[in-house]
């Protein structure tokens, strides 16, 4: 079963607009990625939040995560077009595993 | 740096036949991972390899089987196709597996079973 669950399942907005998705998760985690993937490729890292880190930035994306309700937010800002991809979340449970378990993904789509 | 390297590309083989497909890490990942991805059930892992030991599996049939090479570089089987195995097949590459496990994925193998 999939341990991460992306929320919505699709997005759609106008370039310049802020794009907010979020993934839920059951059991602890070690810490949680979110991946990037353009249609038909494979996916691209994005970024890393540790379970003791409530927030995180890079560029135009910024990553919240609270432990207590088991849920993580990915924000785009100022969104362009080619941030047109789906997104999923990844998480690491605690407890030794080192495998990523990802989410279904939310479809993004940026009009130009 | 080369990044992860997935041969073919695409694919199309009948129901009863078998698939290999292969992988070549980025140099100096010694982990290699699995995954098939489809539209009803997103990325379930397959099976995690390194230094030529298969350290984690999915939950998938026997049919799926892989193995590692000294060099790094993987490959996957899967005997006797069924129409459900049509899917993208993902492979990534990590360095020494840990519990900040970033993976570098290939672009895929696209199968398609008739």
């Amino acid at each position: 079963s999939q341990q991460g669950e992306e929320d919505p399942q699709a997005l759609s907005i106008q370039e310049g607009e802020n794009a907010t998705m979020n993934c839920s998760y059951k059991t602890s985690i070690n810490n949680l990625q979110w991946y990037r993937q353009n249609s038909g490729r494979g996916l691209v890292h994005l970024i890393l939040i540790r379970s003791n880190e409530r927030e995180k930035h890079s560029g135009r994306l910024r990553v919240t995560l609270d432990t207590s309700k088991k849920s993580s937010s990915l924000l785009i800002t100022a969104s362009r077009a080619a941030d047109t991809a789906s997104y999923f979340c990844a998480t690491l449970a605690s407890g030794g595993s080192y495998i990523p378990t990802f989410g279904r993904g939310t479809s993004l789509i940026v009009h130009p | 740096k080369a990044g992860v390297t997935q041969t073919p590309r695409y694919l199309i083989k009948t129901r009863g036949q078998q698939v290999t497909l292969s992988c070549s890490p980025i140099s100096g990942h010694r982990s290699v991972s699995w995954y098939q991805q489809t539209p009803g059930q997103g990325l379930q892992f397959l099976f995690e390899y390194f230094s030529e030991t298969q350290r984690n599996k999915g939950n998938f049939p026997g049919r799926f089987s892989g193995r590692q090479f000294s060099n790094s570089r993987s490959e996957m089987n899967v005997s006797t196709l069924e129409l459900g195995d049509s899917a993208l097949y993902l492979c990534a590459s990590s360095t020494v597996p840990s519990g900040a496990n970033v993976l570098t994925f290939g672009a895929g193998s696209r199968l398609t079973v008739l």
